[in-house]
């Protein structure tokens, strides 16, 4: 089946410094990454989506200078959280789209926690 | 507006068969997705609905009613491992085909 990487899995930073996530599709080209964040106990909720060459395109709410997305290839696409702070601790999960197949069903990556200090 | 509610939590024993149900309002409509993640795991994809129906994959059967908002989720022979949260989404008539998530229902299995 379809895999989605993530790295790092855990991540532990000092507030005030910015912090780069990788997605990556590995058995299929992905024109569409999403990213979620998740908060403990509860569901998930898109920040932004991602598109192979253009700009990502963000959820009313969430600060596009502050997560800054790359998706720079049809297999990465990376999130970047610029002076971390440690509300900005959570659970950052990623998706991609495979086009190919018929339900074009989300595959997520195995998820990345961040704890800003 | 965007609505996807689901029940927050669900206890049955080891053997026994539960069903989750999930409604939903949203502005488009284009599939009904049920995913099952582990606590500190991301989600893995159990089920796709698109027209109203059963659709049966082993252990697991989704049921969607487009007309009536309305899907459920059936875990039958349930196995301690089957404790999880299970997450409703729907997909967006957009181009990019995001998901909304439904809160998630957390299904305990006890021996």
């Amino acid at each position: 089946g379809a895999v989605v990487s993530q790295h790092p899995s855990w991540v532990i930073c000092k507030s005030g410094t910015s912090v780069k996530i990788e997605c990556r599709s590995l058995d299929f080209q992905a024109t569409t990454m999403f990213w979620y964040r998740q908060f403990p106990k509860q569901s998930l909720m898109l920040m932004a989506t991602s598109n192979e060459g253009s700009k990502a395109t963000y959820e009313q709410g969430v600060e596009k200078d502050k997560f800054l997305i790359n998706h720079a290839s049809l297999t990465l696409s990376t999130l970047t959280v610029t002076s971390a702070h440690p509300e900005d601790s959570s659970f950052y999960i990623c998706s991609a789209r495979d086009p190919i197949r018929v339900q074009e069903t989300q595959y997520f990556g195995p998820g990345t926690r961040l704890l800003v200090l | 507006g965007q609505n996807i509610d689901q029940p927050t939590e669900m206890t049955a024993t080891e053997g026994a068969i539960v069903q989750i149900n999930c409604t939903y309002q949203t502005s488009g409509f284009n599939g009904l997705f049920w995913y099952q993640q582990h606590a500190g795991e991301a989600p893995t994809f159990l089920s796709y609905n698109v027209l109203d129906g059963l659709e049966e994959k082993g252990r697991f059967s989704s049921f969607l009613s487009r007309s009536k908002g309305y899907s459920y989720l059936l875990l039958k022979e349930l196995q301690m491992k089957d404790s999880a949260s299970y997450l409703c989404a729907v997909r967006a008539t957009d181009s990019w085909g995001k998901l909304q998530f439904g809160a998630g229902t957390q299904v305990v299995v006890t021996p």
